[in-house]
């Protein structure tokens, strides 16, 4: 079945590193997607990655993998307040074709 | 030129009432979707389009409709209107079906 977690929340200070968790159960996931979510607003796509991968760099963005685990992270570096939202991860279930979404961790950052 | 477009964004209506949202994508992507967020911020698909052809329905009512008069159009129509239907409903278009998605910036249906 198809199951993704995330912690419900984290607060850090502005100007630390953030690193968001997520664990997946589909062992057949081939794309696994971070989306942010600011209040009142869409989903905006952030970052994602092949399950071939272990890790992405995209500016202050580092997605890493651990397929084995099902583990997936998203560390966000010289975190600033703009950052606070809710960040989702999500599994592609490639024979379904349909994204499943983890529960959403609610990053608070605070100068 | 906004890539996903929705409307309304907001919705107040009472329960019983049939309504619509409209779903707009100017990517040229193939594929559309419709999600509904709780008030929880949990997220579930509830259809998806492939070139105007369905592929998904994903265990939704059958008060809820979506039609797709070509691939750059995914409305969605709901009938009968339900107190458990207050929620915030997304579309998302993509290339392919498993390319990324890319969302709208989502209809906060109220039902009273």
């Amino acid at each position: 079945g198809e199951d993704v977690e995330q912690s419900l929340f984290l607060s850090v200070r502005e100007g630390d590193s953030s690193v968001i968790n997520c664990t997946y159960t589909d062992s057949s996931s081939t794309y696994l997607y971070w989306y942010k979510q600011e209040p009142g607003a869409g989903l905006q796509l952030l970052t994602y990655i092949f399950s071939n991968m272990d890790m992405k760099q995209d500016q202050r963005l580092t997605v890493l993998l651990n397929k084995k685990d099902k583990h997936l992270s998203l560390r966000i570096a010289d975190t600033q307040t703009g950052d606070s939202a809710i960040y989702f991860c999500a599994e592609m279930n490639t024979g379904f074709q349909k994204l499943v979404f983890g529960t959403g961790t609610r990053l608070l950052v605070s100068p | 030129d906004t890539a996903v477009s929705q409307t309304p964004k907001y919705l107040v209506t009472q329960m019983g009432n049939d309504k619509s949202i409209k779903c707009e994508q100017n990517l040229g992507h193939d594929t559309m979707y419709w999600y509904k967020q709780d008030s929880k911020k949990f997220l579930k698909i509830m259809f998806s389009y492939n070139n105007k052809e369905l592929i998904i329905n994903e265990t939704v009512p059958n008060r809820f409709s979506p039609k797709s008069p070509d691939k750059a159009h995914l409305n969605l129509h709901i009938n009968s209107l339900e107190l458990g239907d207050s929620a915030v409903y997304f579309c998302a278009s993509s290339l392919l079906g498993n390319q990324p998605q890319h969302f709208g910036d989502g209809t906060r249906l109220s039902i009273l």
